[in-house]
């Protein structure tokens, strides 16, 4: 399995209050996402980074940033969490260098619920 | 990125072959077939993915028509395990750069290994 891990696993926060959730490669990828998955919508992209300090917005980005300080670690952030954004969120890498296919791994999933 | 179209259920007895159908009749040439799975509450997996010669690896195989426009994924000998949810995307494959290769998943195909 591709080294993912993502922090915390699960949480339970208030409407109103700031949340980051930490994504982190032992992998040395390039490109990273973060996704939510919700019944009925599948996996929807939030953002995405192709390096250290580049970033751009995925299809549902309304509510969440994101920063990439270093190679590793693709942090997401709700600045004011809101129970639109319970879901499970998911961490993805890929782009293996030598590799031309640039499959997704993806991490276990943070189950976040916001009341 | 292609559209694709999967049956959202099958059912198969353990030990026989497993054949999940997807249907992408608008592939473009430089489009490539990808295979994930998701079991219940995990991240998905990456199975296979191929561009036009059939490829075999040691999840499974998947079978493009000589049209492209649908492909097979067959795993050979379906367990317990393998019940999941699978999903057939169509996308270019990254190429660098800021290129960032978007997952786009449907609903999938729930396919039910049954003892």
């Amino acid at each position: 399995d591709a080294g993912i891990t993502q922090s915390p696993r699960h949480k339970v926060t208030e409407t109103g209050t700031p949340v980051t959730l930490r994504c982190h490669q032992t992998e040395n990828h390039r490109y990273m996402y973060w996704y939510r998955q919700d019944p009925g919508h599948g996996l929807r992209l939030i953002h995405y980074s192709y390096g250290v300090k580049d970033t751009d917005k995925g299809e549902v980005s309304d509510g969440y940033s994101v920063s990439r300080s270093k190679t590793e670690d693709f942090l997401l952030t709700l600045e004011s969490a809101t129970s639109s954004q319970t879901s499970v969120y998911f961490c993805a890498i890929s782009g293996t260098s030598g590799r031309t296919s640039y499959e997704q791994y993806f991490g276990p999933g943070t189950r976040l619920t916001v009341t | 990125d292609a559209k694709t179209t999967q049956p959202p259920s099958m059912d198969c007895a353990e030990g026989r072959a497993a054949n999940l159908p997807c249907n992408h009749s608008t592939i473009s040439g430089n489009e490539y077939v990808y295979w994930y799975r998701q079991i219940h509450s995990q991240g998905p997996q990456y199975i296979i993915h191929g561009l036009k010669n059939n490829e075999t690896n040691e999840m499974a195989s998947l079978i493009i028509t000589e049209d492209r426009k649908s492909s097979t994924l067959i795993l050979p000998h379906a367990t317990l395990r393998d019940t999941a949810v699978y999903y057939c995307i169509v996308r270019v494959a990254a190429a660098g750069g800021t290129s960032y290769g978007k997952l786009t998943f449907g609903q999938g195909t729930i396919l039910t290994v049954h003892p």
